[in-house]
């Protein structure tokens, strides 16, 4: 069965300071893989997408950026944290040509950020 | 305006009681739909697709009116645990596929 893994759960970093999150999948090849952000009270915000190894679409310009250096793993990185870039970060990934209508993610437990 | 619209409630209910929400897209070309739930603090999760002819499962009724770019879902018989919020949500296809989402619409249900 596949399956999503996301670290840390948790992180407080001071600002300025960089960051990586590391998502992996298992159990499937060449998936979509997608990070999400949720900032507090507010929707889930697209920033990435990639559809292969070393492929990344940026969804909205932001401090953030992202690698996929392996077929199932995904990193959202920064080199110099924002009191902004606080918020609730989810990977998700999807089956590559699963159509309309039972296309969805699957979220990994996603990482609750906070910059200090 | 926002490519998916909810009412961010909290809509509060007794258990028993039928709750609806509703939700809006801006999107024409929209293809696929669905509704997400998330628990606090959690990731969402698939909760179902809504059919062009509207469909159920259980308890939940989704339907979807393409004309009018309206989607609903439907509880009923609302119990404790469906206290949650729960997210419309769009396939947005163009080079790749995309799933957008709305802010969420808080559902508490009381004793």
């Amino acid at each position: 069965s596949q399956t999503i893994h996301q670290w840390p759960a948790t992180l407080v970093q001071p600002v300025g300071s960089p960051l990586s999150l590391e998502c992996t999948v298992e159990g499937t090849s060449n998936p979509n893989l997608y990070w999400y952000r949720q900032a507090a009270g507010r929707g889930l915000q697209l920033l990435f997408y990639s559809v292969g190894i070393g492929q990344i679409s940026s969804e909205v310009p932001q401090n953030l950026s992202a690698s996929r250096p392996q077929d199932r793993q995904f990193i959202l990185s920064s080199k110099k944290l924002l009191l902004s870039d606080s918020g609730f970060y989810l990977c998700a990934w999807s089956v590559v040509g699963q159509r309309a209508p039972n296309y969805g993610y699957t979220f990994g437990s996603g990482t609750r950020l906070t910059v200090v | 305006r926002k490519e998916v619209e909810q009412d961010p409630g909290p809509f509060n209910v007794p258990e028993g009681a039928t709750v609806a929400f509703n939700c809006t897209y801006s999107n024409s070309a929209s293809q696929s739909f669905f509704w997400y739930r998330q628990d606090c603090r959690k990731e969402p999760k698939l909760l179902m697709s809504v059919y062009s002819s509207g469909n159920e499962d259980g308890r939940f009724t989704a339907q979807l009116n393409r004309a009018s770019q309206y989607i609903s879902l439907l509880i009923r018989d609302s119990k404790l645990s469906d206290s949650a919020t729960y997210l419309c949500v769009v396939l947005k296809v163009d080079s790749s596929y995309k799933l957008i989402f709305g802010s969420g619409t808080r559902l508490l249900v009381r004793p």
